[in-house]
């Protein structure tokens, strides 16, 4: 069983859906990155978040240390925010690297 | 700022060749990684470095070497090519490491390298 779970693996919407992805992990940590992986092959880094919540134009992470997960939302989406969202820990048992879900790949349709 | 640069863009090797993967980075960052992505295995650690002059092994270094001679520069070398390393390999940077503040991690553009 992968340490990092997304969740689900493909999703396809309509142009203003709102979107939400999901990515559990199996202990603690000390924080959560999620990424974006555009068709082109180049990462970016969306956000980095050890509690709370935290609000970047229309995408919104969330993260509850308790429950041991997080879900990255996206409001009135558009065809350009088709990617791959990754999912990545640090601090899994306290070891310090990042551990990468399986990725999460958005295709919005016009 | 150009951010993280990586070059070459594409690569092709024969078995057993030798070549060196280069990351420059521009934004004074004091760790650098490589990571390589495969399909259905996700990114994945090949080593990093927390400053100028050190390296450490991520999670999978066997078959690379590293070096930080320069802050700005992060070089990945594998010395006998087995077609195993194709793959897409990613450069990264970030501030300070992983899971303080200022971990956000800024990656080049890729390398993608055929070993055949």
């Amino acid at each position: 069983k992968n340490e990092v779970e997304q969740s689900p693996q493909n999703l396809t919407a309509q142009e203003g859906e709102f979107i939400t992805i999901n990515c559990s992990y199996s202990v603690g940590i000390s924080a959560l990155h999620w990424l974006q992986q555009h068709p082109g092959g180049g990462i970016v880094s969306l956000f980095m978040l050890s509690s709370g919540k935290k609000k970047h134009g229309r995408l919104i992470a969330t993260i509850n240390i308790q429950e041991k997960h997080s879900s990255l939302h996206i409001t009135a989406s558009h065809p350009r925010d088709s990617a791959v969202y990754i999912c990545a820990v640090n601090g899994l048992r306290g070891a310090q690297k990042l551990v990468f879900g399986q990725g999460t790949r958005l295709t919005i349709n016009p | 700022n150009a951010g993280v640069t990586q070059t070459p863009k594409f690569r092709v090797l024969k078995t057993g060749q030798s070549m060196t993967l280069l990351c420059a980075q521009d934004m004074n960052h004091e760790y650098m990684y490589w990571y390589r992505q495969d399909p259905g295995m996700g990114l994945r650690l090949i080593h990093y470095s927390v400053g100028e002059g050190t390296t450490a092994k991520g999670e999978v270094p066997d078959g690379y070497n590293v070096s930080r001679l320069k802050k700005q520069n992060f070089l990945l070398g594998l010395e006998s090519a087995a077609p195993s390393q194709t793959s897409v390999y990613f450069c990264a940077s970030s501030y300070t490491f992983f899971g303080g503040q200022g971990g956000e991690q800024y990656f080049g553009p890729g390398t993608r390298l055929t070993v055949t």
